[in-house]
């Protein structure tokens, strides 16, 4: 079956601290990655994606994630925590297909400290 | 500007009680989808339209309809049938297209019962 998960539900980070959030796929075919954040009561933003090509895949706010196929991985990282930083963080997972809906992981909650 | 609108931003349901839940978007995207979120539980995929005209069913479809009249519109009702209706649902968008599509999201809509 097709799933993600996201094995810390919560991670609390000091400010200026590095940042890791783990994401782990199971997927049937290739599949393409995604992390969103979301702010709360907020939609979801898109962090970046790995559509193909390089696995270390740059994104906006200072994100990047590293596709690691044998470790069915896909984790992102921050070297420097920003208090802004703090909301929920979804990984997804997506078919090369038109139109198809992505599967979520059930989120993974940023707390940061001063 | 292009994006997604959702609204109300709340909404308030009794008992026996349809409601609609509006989504539009002027992206000129050909996809469009409606999710379920909880707390701890991710997105869930309720309902998604691949082109006007034609929409399937999502892992949790039961007490919901739609319609897909509208390239621009897909608005989503919450039916007497669902018994459990308390979520924040989020409409998202996509070019249709394939190639790892991104799908951007709306602010959502909270819905309490009364």
């Amino acid at each position: 079956a097709q799933s993600v998960t996201q094995p810390d539900i919560h991670i609390t980070v000091s400010e200026g601290a590095s940042l890791e959030l783990r994401c782990n796929y199971s997927y049937g075919a290739t599949p393409y990655l995604f992390w969103y954040v979301q702010s709360p009561g907020q939609g979801l933003q898109l962090l970046l994606k790995y559509f193909s090509g390089d696995t270390l895949v740059q994104g906006i706010k200072g994100f990047e994630a590293e596709f690691k196929r044998s470790q069915s991985s896909f984790n992102l990282r921050k070297p420097s925590v920003h208090w802004s930083d703090a909301a929920e963080y979804f990984c997804a997972v997506g078919a090369n297909q038109a139109g198809t809906a992505l599967i979520f992981g059930k989120g993974t909650t940023l707390s940061v400290s001063s | 500007d292009g994006g997604i609108t959702q609204s109300p931003k709340y909404l308030f349901r009794k008992e026996g009680q349809n409601v609609t839940l509006s989504c539009e978007q002027n992206l000129n995207h050909d996809a469009m989808y409606w999710y379920r979120q909880d707390p701890g539980q991710g997105l869930r995929l309720i309902y998604y339209s691949q082109i006007v005209n034609d929409f399937q069913k999502g892992d949790i479809a039961e007490g919901y309809s739609v319609s897909r009249e509208k390239k621009e519109s897909f608005p989503l009702t919450v039916t007497s049938a669902q018994k459990n209706p308390t979520a924040f649902y989020l409409c998202a968008s996509s070019t249709g297209q394939g190639n790892g599509e991104t799908q951007y999201f709306g602010p959502g809509t909270r819905l309490l019962v009364l």
